[in-house]
């Protein structure tokens, strides 16, 4: 069945610094790709999304590029601050379905 | 503007036992959706909706039923709670796809955690 592998699984950077984390989907039909951000005892909340079409989607401090061909997707934070500290989950559509397959997720910790 | 309202919070159940996880959304979403939630394991699909009337399984639906009966609320039933059912459980919804029906973005509520010993 479809799978979405998420790397690395804990993530600690220097309060500045840029944090990547990677995904690797297996349905080549999928065309929607949201990343979410979890903070301690909330519901995941959509952060950035990127469609199938595009190959790179920014925002403010967080960007998202896409690589269809290999199937993998990446998120990435710049400038990071001590409130990025999170679990972060990417996901992807199951193709001709609204459901979605989510990574495992990475803890992402920024030291002040 | 309240979203997506889950109760409740926490729950311990024991084995054998029911019990109904609540979830309302006043967003007027079609699409509904029940995850749970293990440590290191992401977020794994129980059952979703596409709208009242409508609902189809997901990774996980085993030990688990669900009803829409109206646009604003999908139950989730646990009939005989197991150990293996210990899980955070998290309700989403969704408007109808945009662009171009690719988009579908999930409003996630806050969770229940449940226990079952």
């Amino acid at each position: 069945g479809e799978n979405v592998e998420q790397h690395p699984s804990t993530l600690s950077v220097q309060e500045g610094d840029s944090a990547v984390i990677k995904c690797t989907y297996s349905d080549s039909a999928s065309n929607y790709f949201p990343w979410y951000k979890q903070e301690l005892g909330k519901g995941p909340q959509l952060i950035i999304d990127i469609r199938s079409n595009v190959g790179e989607k920014k925002d403010q401090r967080i960007a998202v590029t896409l690589n269809k061909t290999a199937k993998h997707f990446s998120l990435h934070i710049t400038e990071t601050q001590p409130e990025d500290s999170a679990v972060y989950f990417c996901a992807a559509r199951v193709s001709g379905t609204y459901k979605y397959i989510f990574g495992t997720g990475t803890r992402l910790k920024v030291l002040a | 503007n309240a979203g997506v309202t889950q109760t409740p919070k926490f729950r311990i159940l024991k084995i054998g036992q029911s019990m109904t996880l609540q979830c309302t959304q006043d967003m007027n979403h079609n699409y509904m959706y029940w995850y749970r939630q293990d440590p290191g394991m992401g977020l794994k699909l129980i059952y979703y909706s596409v709208g009242a009337g409508i609902t189809d399984k997901g990774e996980v639906p085993n030990g688990y039923n669900v009803s829409r009966s109206t646009t604003e609320d999908f139950p989730l039933r646990l009939e005989l709670a197991a150990p293996s059912q210990t899980s955070v459980y998290f309700c989403a919804s969704s408007p109808n796809p945009t662009s171009g029906g690719a988009k579908n973005i999930q409003y996630f509520g806050a969770g229940t955690r449940l226990s079952v010993l």
